[in-house]
């Protein structure tokens, strides 16, 4: 069964620093996958998608990812982090079936000044 | 271009009740899916709907329960609720299927006492 893990529960960084949220998934074949960040009370709101081809994928919010096959990772990555960056970030996978995504628990990024 | 809008935003209701809620879909989607998350997880798949039909479903009882009209709006029942049932319900729209990713609503935050 196709499962993400977001290893790191809570990342703090410096206002202007790099970010790198690391992902994992399982499946079978070559995945969609996907990073979507939710602040609080609010929905989740896409920033990146992986379908295919390059395997950096670049995001809005200046937010980039990479596929790496060999370790079945999807990392999310950031080279100077702003304030408004503090939410929570979740990685997903599409399912086989095409019908439903698959989220991770989620990674809280705390921000400091 | 609307994005996914849900009704209500809060609510309360007692164990044992039942519950419906709302979601009107982003303009030009024709899929919509419910995602159940507890406070601190990732959201978990309920179900989708496409063209009025349920495509999917995840691990949730009989008592979750939802319909998809032609406007593509959508309703979530929960029948006899339980304490658990107490999240944050999120409609998600899209376009044939979870490919392109998700537009979410902002949620309904739903309490069982």
């Amino acid at each position: 069964a196709q499962s993400v893990t977001q290893p790191d529960i809570h990342i703090t960084v410096s206002e202007g620093a790099s970010l790198e949220l690391r992902c994992n998934y399982s499946y079978g074949a070559t995945p969609y996958l996907f990073w979507y960040v939710q602040s609080p009370g609010q929905g989740l709101q896409l920033l990146l998608k992986y379908f295919s081809g390059d395997t950096l994928v670049q995001g809005i919010k200046g937010f980039e990812a990479e596929f790496k096959r060999s370790q079945s990772s999807f990392n999310l990555r950031k080279p100077s982090v702003h304030w408004s960056d503090a939410a929570e970030y979740f990685c997903a996978v599409e399912n086989t079936g095409g019908f439903k995504t698959i989220f991770g628990a989620g990674t809280r990024l705390f921000v400091k000044a | 271009e609307t994005g996914v809008t849900q009704s209500p935003t809060h609510l309360i209701k007692t164990r044992g009740q039942q519950v419906t809620l709302r979601c009107s879909s982003q303009s030009g989607h024709n899929t919509v899916s419910w995602y159940q998350q507890a406070l601190g997880q990732g959201p978990q798949f309920i179900f989708q709907y496409y063209r009025e039909e349920e495509n999917g479903r995840g691990n949730f009882p009989p008592r979750f329960s939802g319909l998809q009209f032609p406007n593509y709006s959508s309703e979530l029942n929960v029948n006899a609720l339980e304490l658990d049932d107490s999240a944050l319900y999120l409609c998600a729209s899209s376009f044939s299927g979870t490919a392109y990713g998700y537009t979410f609503g902002s949620g309904t935050r739903l309490t069982v006492v």
